[in-house]
């Protein structure tokens, strides 16, 4: 059964910790994205992989760092220099395709709640 | 930044109606795409438009792109209870961002049984 799994689904965290969301992918694609989701809003990139032992950041990469040993995992991890980190946390990936449609399929996500 | 303004934030209807949502882009795109979400889960990829094409159809779902006013709109014909979701446009600007996606803020629908 293929698809993107994220664990876990709901996280706590105090203030001043370091926590790593995890996202793992069965699809045999090459790129894979973190997206933050705010009550209400839409989704903010925050960091993107299109290859392995590579990423990029989004449009809001402060506060968070990535790793991408291998193609099928990209965990997230936010600091404690995030002064904002409770929402909703979204993985997806996408084929690198030569249509470059670059459909997305999306993980369940995991809310973080800092206490 | 959020590229896409989608319009209304909410619709409310009744089972059997029509439901359209309006999406505006303000930079060049490859293709356009919509998604939907339940509350508190993950996004579907519902259609693809490529900024060739002008009208699309899936099933109940047809969305339509204008260029030229860098605006979509998706329309769910017949609607039913379970589409109750947030639906989002998501624009892909092609050339060197290849993957990323810039999502709009999402339009809210509640189909009423």
């Amino acid at each position: 059964d293929g698809g993107i799994t994220q664990s876990p689904k709901y996280l706590f965290r105090k203030e001043g910790q370091n926590v790593t969301l995890s996202c793992e992918q069965n699809l045999n694609h090459d790129a894979m994205y973190w997206y933050r989701q705010d009550p209400g809003q839409g989704l903010r990139l925050i960091y993107y992989s299109q290859i392995v032992n590579d990423f990029q950041k989004g449009d809001i990469a402060e506060g968070y760092s990535v790793s991408r040993e291998k193609k099928e995992s990209f965990p997230l991890t936010v600091t404690s220099a995030q002064k904002n980190p409770t929402a909703f946390y979204l993985c997806a990936s996408s084929e690198r395709d030569r249509g470059r449609t670059d459909t997305q399929y999306f993980g369940p996500g995991t809310r973080l709640t800092v206490l | 930044s959020q590229q896409g303004e989608e319009d209304p934030q909410a619709l409310s209807i009744q089972e059997g109606e029509n439901a359209t949502m309006n999406c505006s882009y303000k930079t060049s795109i490859n293709n356009l795409q919509w998604y939907r979400q339940n509350s508190g889960r993950g996004l579907v990829h519902l259609i693809l438009i490529r900024s060739n094409e002008r009208e699309k159809h899936s099933g109940r779902l047809r969305v339509t792109l204008d260029t030229s006013k860098k605006s979509s709109s998706l329309l769910i014909t017949a609607s039913r209870a379970a589409d109750t979701a947030s639906y989002f446009c998501a624009t892909h600007a092609g050339g060197t961002s290849y993957g990323k996606l810039t999502f709009g803020q999402g339009t809210i629908l509640t189909v009423h049984p």
